[in-house]
């Protein structure tokens, strides 16, 4: 299953597909992306990060890619399983004197068993 | 390593009294703590961003009267929700950075608040 990110807050998936939340970003200055996980009820989990000189990376079961011409980022899970059910964020750190992080709206994946 | 943790977990309190919440990193020491807000089946909004030692960074429209936050130590944080009104009822979620790695944020598990 595919989201449109901000156009489809509820990305629904049968266990053991995978998953692909999309997201956009506005800051081209942004140089550092990172997609969290959030349960029901607690804080963010991180889970991948990419910087602006990479273009995709790869973790245990999720990969993040990441295109700069169109601001555009992607978190991809392989084999989704019911511990996946959670909303995701991508967030988006602006250069500047501290680390600011600017979250997106966030994607709730449902995965059906 | 890098665990955050936030006291209390929940809070309920009555209108025009004040909340204090904790935010503390365990096994690191956090030069930089952020506190943020989130509203129900919304995103995180930074509230404000604070360094150990020095006073707290206001993000436009938060009343640095009314949200008290001191950074007193590496590993101690801490927002105060002054006067509280039921609008303030909300998700308040914590993060700290570490000096070896400042651009990475570690989340607290956030503190339910509901004014009454």
């Amino acid at each position: 299953g595919e989201s449109v990110g901000l156009h489809l807050p509820t990305l629904s998936v049968q266990e053991g597909d995978n998953s692909i939340i999309n997201c956009a970003y506005s800051n081209s200055a942004s140089d550092y992306f990172i997609w969290y996980k959030q349960e029901s009820g607690k804080g963010p989990q991180f889970i991948i990060d990419i910087r602006s000189n990479m273009d995709k990376r790869q973790g245990q079961r999720v990969t993040v890619l990441l295109n700069k011409t169109v601001k555009h980022l992607s978190l991809q899970i392989a084999a989704t399983q019911p511990g996946d059910s959670a909303v995701y964020f991508c967030a988006e750190n602006i250069a500047g004197g501290y680390q600011k992080v600017t979250f997106g709206t966030g994607t709730k994946l449902q995965v059906i068993p | 390593g890098a665990v955050v943790s936030q006291h209390p977990s929940r809070v309920i309190c009555k209108s025009g009294t004040s909340v204090k919440i904790e935010c503390r990193s365990l096994d690191f020491q956090a030069t930089t703590m952020f506190w943020y807000r989130q509203f129900p089946k919304k995103s995180l909004m930074l509230m404000a961003t604070s360094n150990e030692g020095s006073k707290a960074t206001y993000e436009q429209g938060v009343e640095k009267d009314k949200f008290l936050i001191n950074h007193a130590s590496l590993t101690l944080s801490t927002l105060t929700v002054t006067s509280a009104h039921p609008e303030d009822s909300s998700f308040y979620i914590c993060s700290a950075s570490r000096r070896e790695r400042s651009d990475t944020q570690y989340f607290g598990p956030g503190t339910r608040l509901t004014v009454l």
